[in-house]
């Protein structure tokens, strides 16, 4: 049982380019979520899925855009990366009736120069 | 003013001390409460959830909740080095804290040094 797996773990991209970030769970989760972590910021909520075709804004949305095709993946995209992108990413995926776990994947550690 | 406001610390305590960490929040729809621990590197995991007020107790971790003050807090007793963690503390407004829709404290760093 892999859980919540996040891929890549690191990756530096240039300013104005487009990436990327994959998320898959394997609990058939139907809720799905990105979150932002920032020095002093805590988790700031990116977009969230709460099943296959449906999506919705959180927080912070600006220049990350998403879509849930199927129930296991949630991918995170940046259109054209900006400094104030570097950040670590984080998926999460809960089941709807258990609403008290979330379950976190390992982060995406994201450099924009 | 942040929705949700945690003390970063850092916070060094020698092992086997009693570890108090709070948050306070203003949004008075917060109905759900929890508590993640974060190691360097790792993403969150939850140590306590707690529905409204009043307290909840798992081994040596108790948390609280006092919904009048909009004041929560996690207690470890007798802290052990391998609880140096990110501690933070998270509210949801919803039934669904299972939509993921989470609001966190900035995190308080914890030190048991042996």
């Amino acid at each position: 049982n892999a859980g919540v797996t996040q891929t890549p773990k690191f990756q530096v991209l240039k300013t104005g380019q487009s990436m990327t970030l994959q998320c898959a769970q394997d609990m058939n989760h139907e809720y799905m979520s990105w979150y932002r972590q920032d020095p002093g910021m805590g988790l700031r909520l990116i977009h969230y899925s709460v099943g296959a075709g449906i999506t919705d804004q959180g927080e912070v949305p600006n220049g990350y855009n998403v879509s849930r095709s199927t129930t296991e993946d949630f991918p995170l995209r940046l259109l054209s990366a900006a400094p104030s992108q570097t950040s670590v990413y984080f998926c999460a995926s809960s089941y709807s009736r258990r609403g008290n776990t979330i379950y976190f994947g390992e982060g995406s550690w994201l450099t924009v120069v | 003013q942040k929705e949700v406001e945690q003390d970063p610390g850092p916070l060094s305590v020698p092992e086997g001390a009693i570890v108090s960490l709070n948050c306070t929040y203003s949004n008075s729809a917060f109905q759900y409460f929890m508590w993640y621990r974060q190691y360097s590197r790792k993403g969150p995991e939850l140590l306590m959830y707690t529905y409204s007020s009043g307290n909840k107790e798992d081994g040596r971790f108790t948390a609280q909740v006092d919904k009048s003050s909009k004041y929560i807090s996690l207690f470890i007793r007798d802290s052990q080095p391998s609880d140096s963690a990110t501690y933070l503390c998270a509210m949801s407004a919803e039934r669904g804290t299972s939509y993921g829709k989470l609001t966190f404290g900035q995190g308080t760093i914890l030190t048991v040094h042996p």
